[in-house]
């Protein structure tokens, strides 16, 4: 599986969006990329996934290069709520492990 | 609709003894993880299963954990002559995934973990 690499940690101002990094140049044809978020003292919660095209649901948007080397998940209005470590993951379709780095520690403030 | 869900919540022991920790996962759903969290680490993969039978069991720590899943659905962890390393968050997942390589994407729902606390 790809590895990705992430910032450590962001702050972001309630209210406004964030812009999470994420590169993974050694990313395959065959492999998505997935956003998950863990709040503290609860399990992982999927985010949204992407293979080439930007994509958006209720929660988020994801931008991905032409190239797919990184991509950037977009929290368009974060709240308190949102604070969280949010991690990248690239892998195949269904049946595998999710292999989770560090992931990024998003801190929203008032 | 119900989550997946595990038992118990907390789970104090002494060393040396067994535990088994369970997960009940979304109905339907074909694939289970067991995955464990160390205080301030990131999750580590144990072991899946697509139906009852696990096709990878690569991050089993040792021989003294062991899973096991019956009927498609509810899944038992248990870990043997436990040891104070074993303390972690053990977060179950369960998805709805194939393995013939098709299209369904890997979106993991996770339950509210076990908490393992051995002394």
């Amino acid at each position: 599986d790809a590895k990705t690499t992430q910032p450590p940690s962001m702050d972001c101002a309630e209210g406004r969006a964030a812009n999470l990094p994420c590169n993974h140049s050694t990313i395959s044809g065959n492999e998505y990329v997935y956003w998950y978020r863990q709040i503290h003292s609860q399990g992982p919660q999927y985010i949204i996934h992407g293979l080439k095209n930007n994509e958006t649901n209720e929660m988020a948007s994801l931008i991905i290069t032409e190239d797919r080397k990184s991509s950037t998940l977009i929290l368009p209005h974060a709240t308190l709520r949102d604070t969280a470590v949010y991690y990248c993951i690239v892998d195949k379709a269904a049946g595998n492990k999710l292999t989770f780095g560090g992931g990024t520690r998003v801190l929203v403030k008032p | 609709g119900a989550g997946v869900s595990q038992s118990p919540s907390n789970k104090v022991t002494e060393k040396g003894k067994d535990v088994e920790l369970r997960c009940d996962p979304i109905s339907g759903h074909t694939a289970l993880y067991w995955y464990r969290q160390r205080l301030g680490q990131g999750l580590e993969f144990l072991i899946y299963f697509q139906g009852n039978s696990a096709p990878d069991k690569s991050g089993l720590p040792s021989d003294r954990f062991s899973a096991e899943r019956t009927g498609g659905s509810v899944s038992t962890l248990t870990i043997q002559r436990t040891q104070q390393e074993d303390s972690a968050v053990y977060l179950c997942a369960s998805s709805l995934a194939t393995t013939s390589g098709g299209a369904r994407i890997n979106e993991q729902f996770f339950g509210p973990g076990t908490r393992l606390t051995v002394l």
